[in-house]
């Protein structure tokens, strides 16, 4: 079974400063699609970022980057000039290759300060 | 905006009575998922259905049930329903059936009293 962990439930970053979420996994697949989702108040889901496992290079877009550490199974999100509408919670997921249900983290809500 | 949409945006509806929430994809877009989203349990997706096929099932009740139709819109019928099934539920869209990202509706929240 697929599991993905996110260790921080609340994060808080001052207004242009960078913040780091977190987000490990665990599987015994090779091939798979990691995201990223926020969820602003809202609550609707919106995509953020995407990374495939069989590529090396961290995806980017725009003021968000990724650090995919495949063998480490770690999968970290970087916002950079943080704004406040980035005020969100954010929720890492897994997809295998072969499959097609999403595995998501419980969340981390962040909080961009004035 | 994502381009799916979902109806009701909210429902509040008491214990034992059965519910429709509906969802329209993104133009173009065959799959379809329905999730889940409680306080206590995270984001659980629930089933998926591709042009009109359930593809894949996840924790999915037995008193839920889903399906899609011809035009591609889905519905997502609860019934008997109990107080821990308040909760938002989500749709999401993809062209293909897997490997796809998936684009999620604004949900529907259902508060069962």
């Amino acid at each position: 079974a697929q599991t993905v962990t996110q260790s921080q439930p609340e994060m808080s970053v001052q207004e242009a400063e960078t913040v780091t979420l977190s987000c490990t996994y665990d599987t015994s697949e090779n091939n798979y699609y990691l995201f990223w989702y926020k969820q602003p108040p809202s609550r609707q889901m919106i995509l953020v970022i995407r990374q495939e496992a069989y590529k090396q290079q961290n995806a980017t877009e725009n003021r968000f980057s990724v650090n995919f550490q495949k063998a480490a199974k770690s999968f970290s999100l970087k916002i950079s000039d943080s704004q406040l509408g980035d005020t969100a919670m954010y929720f890492c997921a897994f997809m295998k290759l072969a499959g097609n249900q999403f595995y998501f983290g419980t969340g981390t809500s962040l909080t961009v300060i004035p | 905006d994502s381009g799916v949409t979902q109806t009701p945006k909210h429902l509040i509806t008491a214990t034992g009575q059965r519910v429709t929430l509906r969802c329209s994809p993104r133009s173009g877009d065959l799959s379809v998922y329905w999730y889940q989203q409680s306080l206590d349990q995270g984001l659980q997706f629930l089933i998926q259905y591709y042009n009109g096929e359930e593809r894949a099932k996840g924790n999915i009740l037995e008193r839920f049930s889903a399906q899609q139709f011809p035009d591609l819109h889905s519905e997502l019928n609860l019934s008997s329903l109990e107080l821990g099934d308040s909760a938002l539920y989500f749709c999401a869209s993809s062209v293909e059936y897997r490997v796809e990202t998936q684009y999620f509706g604004p949900g529907t929240r259902l508060l069962v009293l």
